[in-house]
């Protein structure tokens, strides 16, 4: 079964509305969560680090303050995308685990079409 | 600098073997990994090899490492139709940080 869930699966939305993505870890804790960004036909982009407690770590050329990130607790990290415009529609997905060697799982993606 | 490589499509008949070959620059890479997308959907890990092995199998599908060339490869065994999908190298620097992908091989599996 999943060990990351993600949701929602499919958001669409007009240009200027927040959406927010959930990552949970269903049988393990996370202190270290991944999100992707993926453009059709293209591979996985690292967009931001989410470390449980403290501030996410972004990629060169991720806006802070467009694609927010909050990981609150051991078990869930948030992605809200601010003010989505049409150039934000991608699909998004998280990742979790790779401690203790083990393999990381990934989440199902959110894809985000912004009219 | 990281990057990994893969070849974009593959095509094989359905009952065939199909191998797709990934390299990779980062010697110091832990872990290596093969996920499957199919259309629309999320990534499925497949299998994953620690940089000390060299080789892993698990039902149909067997992985090779070559530590030295930096090579990496995805073998499956009597390829099915729904084996369709595209198939992603990903490797691991360090325990607990991001992966790196390739950009996917398109396997086309025909009846």
């Amino acid at each position: 079964g999943a060990v990351v869930s993600q949701h929602p699966s499919r958001v669409i939305c007009k240009s200027g509305t927040s959406v927010k993505i959930e990552c949970r870890s269903l049988d393990f804790q996370a202190t270290t969560m991944f999100w992707y960004r993926q453009f059709p036909k293209q591979s996985l982009m690292l967009m931001a680090t989410s470390n449980e407690g403290s501030k996410a770590t972004y990629e060169q050329g991720v806006e802070k303050d467009k694609f927010l990130i909050n990981h609150a607790s051991l078990t869930l990290s948030t992605l809200t995308v601010t003010s989505a415009h049409p150039e934000d529609s991608s699909f998004y997905i998280c990742s979790a685990g790779g401690q203790s060697n083990q393999p990381q799982h990934f989440g199902d993606g959110t894809r985000l079409s912004i009219l | 600098g990281e990057d990994v490589e893969q070849s974009l499509f593959l095509s094989v008949r359905e009952g065939d073997s199909s191998v797709i070959n990934c390299t990779y620059t980062d010697s110091s890479s832990t872990y290596l990994y093969w996920y499957k997308q199919e259309p629309g959907a999320g990534l499925q890990l497949l299998t994953y090899i620690f940089s000390n092995m060299d080789m892993k199998q698990d039902q149909r599908l067997t992985v090779l490492l070559n530590k030295k060339d930096k090579h990496l490869s995805l073998r499956i065994a009597d390829t099915q139709t729904g084996d369709s999908a595209i198939y992603f190298c990903a490797e691991s620097i360090k325990t607990g940080t991001a992966l790196i992908f390739g950009k996917g091989t398109t396997l086309s599996v025909s009846s």
